[in-house]
């Protein structure tokens, strides 16, 4: 049962657009959400995370929204530059995350010049 | 500069065969993690560790164990007993509520 889901395993956006991913989840114990960033052969890189009791966070050219009566959470990408070319996971904990974060399947950003 | 070291980046191996991955880190993080991710999927947990002396198992247990004998270091054993063992594998470390910070990973092949 997939608790995260991303249900896009691609998107294109062009150069200097808005890229927008976006994911599902179903676990409503779930407080607090991250988005990684990675590319082939490296590990994932943190990128922006958001907590349960805030709808929106921004920093610099990523914004994250959270609706929580949906379920669901989206990464906005403004303006979209060739370096976003990457694979997208977002990722999710409830309480402390002691025990690990729960992952979706990613989306592969790819910027088209 | 302060990070995680995982090693070898690429990993050969003979089915049957055991097989340890190192993950060490100099960030003085309490909690480390391994994780595998498979073409197509997200990451999936196979053991963590709060503190040293102490693991748990994650959503994919069977077939690997772990070690926490020193807080800097948690190397995972692929044992012969993992079905699907070929996979790239990711070890993490994090403190309090800090994001999980993510070595480069090994990347396994068992034929």
């Amino acid at each position: 049962d997939q608790q995260v889901k991303q249900n896009s395993p691609s998107l294109s956006v062009q150069e200097g657009r808005i890229s927008i991913l976006n994911c599902d989840y179903t676990n409503s114990m779930f407080d607090y959400f991250l988005w990684y960033k990675k590319y082939p052969a490296e590990g994932p890189t943190f990128l922006i995370s958001i907590s349960s009791i805030k709808d929106k966070n921004e920093d610099g050219r990523f914004t994250v929204f959270l609706n929580k009566s949906a379920k669901h959470l989206s990464l906005h990408i403004v303006p979209s530059q060739p370096g976003d070319s990457a694979v997208y996971f977002c990722a999710a904990y409830s309480g402390g995350g002691a025990d690990g974060l729960t992952f979706g399947k990613g989306t592969h950003l790819i910027i088209q010049p | 500069d302060g990070g995680i070291t995982q090693s070898p980046k690429y990993l050969f191996r003979k089915e049957g065969q055991n097989v340890t991955l190192s993950c060490e880190q100099n960030l003085n993080h309490d909690a480390m993690y391994w994780y595998r991710q498979d073409p197509g999927q997200g990451l999936r947990l196979i053991y963590y560790s709060q503190i040293v002396n102490d693991f748990q198992k994650g959503d994919i247990a069977e077939g690997y164990s772990v070690s926490r004998e020193k807080k800097e270091s948690f190397p995972l054993t692929v044992t012969s007993a993992q079905k699907n063992p070929t996979a790239f594998y990711l070890c993490a470390s994090s403190i309090g509520d800090s994001p999980l910070h993510f070595g480069n990973g090994t990347r396994l092949t068992v034929t």
